[in-house]
């Protein structure tokens, strides 16, 4: 079955403005979390949602934001962005929740910000 | 504060040898941990896991062990093959979450 897909893959922004980041889980997937990957600090939880809700949150600010559909789909959204943001922002879906921790990533969105 | 860490950024062995990845954590809420393996422009991919009531798993050339009382695991692989070459992640779980504290990795190099 397919996996775990991000988009976009690649993009770059400028400081100030915002970006959305969608994930469409595994098929049957109702958990998708988030991770940002930066050099020197590996993967950084930011938030997980399960039917919908917002079930955990890493220690991030505000201008990091997520949402999950009905559909388990899930968008992230990093607003007035800065230059720390660039990174590669990963999402991860699993089955249940609170269960073994096996995750499913996809192959991430490598944002850059100048 | 990083609640797992994996103090050697990379590691080479020859291919046939023995790799060992070790990893430490400080949290004792930690019940569950896991090993993730990435390849360049990849997502990381589950590799194995142990639960904290474990000491020991094996999955064919791997196996993950558990020391609770150091608050130390390590990851061997043997024989390591060049397709073992990549980046690994150790990884924990804390009691009834689901989100995962991940280590900063350890860049394997297999050398034929």
């Amino acid at each position: 079955k397919a996996g775990v897909t991000q988009t976009p893959r690649y993009l770059i922004k400028t400081r100030g403005q915002q970006v959305t980041l969608s994930c469409s889980p595994i098929s049957g997937h109702r958990s998708v979390s988030w991770y940002q990957q930066t050099p020197g600090q590996g993967l950084q939880f930011l938030f997980e949602y399960f039917s919908e809700t917002q079930r955990n949150k890493g220690n991030f600010p505000g201008r990091f934001s997520g949402r999950q559909f009905s559909n388990s789909r899930s968008e992230m959204n990093v607003s007035t962005l800065e230059l720390g943001d660039s990174a590669l922002y990963l999402c991860a879906s699993s089955l249940y929740f609170g269960r073994t921790g096996e995750l499913f990533f996809g192959e991430g969105s490598r944002l850059t910000v100048l | 504060d990083q609640q797992v860490k994996q103090n050697s950024p990379s590691l080479s062995v020859q291919e046939g040898r023995i790799s060992i990845l070790n990893c430490d954590y400080t949290n004792s809420m930690f019940d569950y941990f896991l090993w993730y393996k990435k390849y360049p422009a990849e997502g990381p991919t589950f590799l194995i896991s142990i639960s904290s009531i474990k000491d020991k798993n094996e999955d064919g050339r791997f196996t993950v062990f558990l020391n609770k009382s150091a608050k130390h695991l390590s990851l061997h692989i043997v024989p390591s093959q060049p397709g073992d070459s990549a980046v690994y992640f150790c990884a924990a779980r804390e009691t009834g979450a689901n989100n995962l504290f991940f280590g900063t990795g350890t860049r394997l190099t297999v050398i034929p």
